[in-house]
């Protein structure tokens, strides 16, 4: 049973480029969640996603990002335009439905880094 | 005031000694919790998971929840130079209809050999 799956481990844009994060959630988990986490910083929270609806997306800035979690496929976070302040670790985790009852399961993340 | 709140350290123990991490938290109606431990560059590993008042122990590790006073506390025995990591607090609130895990800053637990 694989665990949550992040793709790429490693992202390196260019200013102004676009940047594609992806995340394959545990089998059977329905749910998924997207935090970032700056260097020697704490995980702020950026979205909540069930499949093909996005249920909270308090944490998202307003302005580049979007996330989705289609009904087939991986949730993707969507960064366009980057800038440096966007360098971050990048989490994703997922849960069954309920799972926040038992917590959740943290993919390995995607290391952004915008030169 | 901060809903997860953990004292961000650094907190400094002798190899061996006993590590004690606390965490106070806002809602009183949070109806589970965890501990998460994350080495530097990785990503947060559950380590704990409590839902009732009391002790609960997995080895090394052992989990106090206590609601009245809104507090859950890590204990880490024999503390090994491994353990040395930031020990995240989050837990489970209900909001709209829907659960949320709220996370605490972060402690930086640093063991000294």
């Amino acid at each position: 049973n694989a665990g949550v799956m992040q793709n790429p481990r490693h992202l390196v844009r260019r200013r102004g480029q676009e940047a594609r994060l992806r995340c394959s959630p545990m089998k059977g988990h329905s749910h998924v969640y997207w935090y970032r986490q700056l260097p020697e910083e704490g995980l702020k929270f950026m979205v909540y996603l069930q499949k093909e609806n996005i249920i909270d997306e308090s944490g998202m800035p307003k302005e580049r990002f979007s996330a989705e979690f289609p009904k087939e496929g991986p949730s993707i976070l969507r960064i366009q335009q980057v800038v440096r302040g966007d360098s971050a670790a990048y989490f994703c985790a997922s849960s069954p439905p309920r799972g926040l009852v038992y917590g959740y399961t943290f993919g390995s993340g995607t290391r952004l880094t915008v030169v | 005031q901060k809903e997860v709140e953990q004292n961000s350290g650094p907190l400094s123990v002798p190899e061996g000694a006993i590590a004690s991490l606390n965490c106070t938290y806002s809602d009183r109606v949070s109806q589970s919790f965890f501990w998460y431990r994350q080495y530097s560059g990785k990503s947060p590993e559950l380590i704990m998971s409590i839902y009732s008042n009391g002790d609960k122990e997995d080895g090394r590790f052992t989990a106090q929840l206590n609601k009245a006073s809104q507090y859950v506390s890590l204990l880490i025995r024999d503390s090994q130079p491994s353990d040395s990591a930031t020990y995240l607090c989050a837990v489970t609130n209900l909001r709209d209809s829907n659960y949320q895990l709220i996370w605490g800053a972060g402690t930086k637990l640093i063991i000294k050999p």
